[in-house]
């Protein structure tokens, strides 16, 4: 399994403005994942995060509102920009899991509150 | 568009009784299948994953996999209600990353003492 940390665990903030998620792995790998888990939904990836190159955005996602940085292999951030309500949402990251196989583990989540 | 299924509940069985969570996916081409546990206010946590057609068994969690009927089931013998939870079904298509996962909706599983 993959340990994941992430910080903040919660934040309000007020609509127009920013907020940088962080994602911290225990272990090197290649390629982390941004999710979105709106209220009451199920999750929904917003971007694959490569070391070393730009992260690949999901339909309905666009770098200018969320981008990402990955500037090693076991940390990558992710930035909501000039956010409003519609934004409410548990933002998780994930990685693979070592040992070869394509599971995936989760960070503790990111709940953000928008006003 | 890459499809996962699954009958949001909300599903409630007695204490000790098998609960069955059930999940279709729309890719026949799909590789790999996840099982994911999520408690109220938590991330999910992975609990199973199976990759070929049949039964994988893991103390009192069994995961069936028919990739004929493109179907994966979960079962939970002697259901707990600490099993009280949504379970997540997670589906690896085979395009693009190979780590990359759709979601179903997740299914609300209710364990009465």
């Amino acid at each position: 399994s993959a340990v994941i940390s992430q910080k903040p665990s919660r934040d309000i903030c007020q609509r127009g403005t920013s907020l940088t998620i962080q994602c911290q792995v225990d272990s090197q790998v290649t390629m982390m994942f941004w999710y979105r888990q709106q209220p009451g939904q199920s999750l929904t990836l917003i971007a694959t995060a490569n070391q070393g190159s730009e992260a690949t955005y999901e339909s309905g996602f666009v770098i200018d509102k969320f981008p990402i940085s990955r500037p090693n292999l076991t940390f990558s951030t992710l930035t909501v920009s000039n956010m409003s309500p519609e934004d409410s949402s548990i933002y998780l990251c994930s990685a693979p899991g070592t040992g070869g196989t394509d599971t995936q583990y989760f960070g503790p989540g990111t709940r953000l509150t928008v006003l | 568009q890459k499809e996962v299924e699954q009958n949001s509940g909300p599903l409630s069985v007695p204490e000790g009784a098998i609960a069955s969570l059930n999940c279709t996916y729309s890719d026949r081409g799909s590789q790999s299948f996840f099982w994911y546990r999520q408690y109220s206010g938590k991330s999910p946590e992975l609990i199973m994953f199976i990759y070929s057609n049949g039964d994988k068994e893991d103390g009192r969690f069994t995961a069936q996999l028919n990739k004929a009927s493109q179907y994966v089931s979960l079962l939970i013998r002697d259901s707990q209600p600490s099993d009280s939870a949504t379970y997540l079904c997670a589906v690896n298509f085979p395009r693009g990353s190979n780590y990359k996962l759709t979601f179903g909706k997740g299914t609300l599983l209710t364990v009465n003492p």
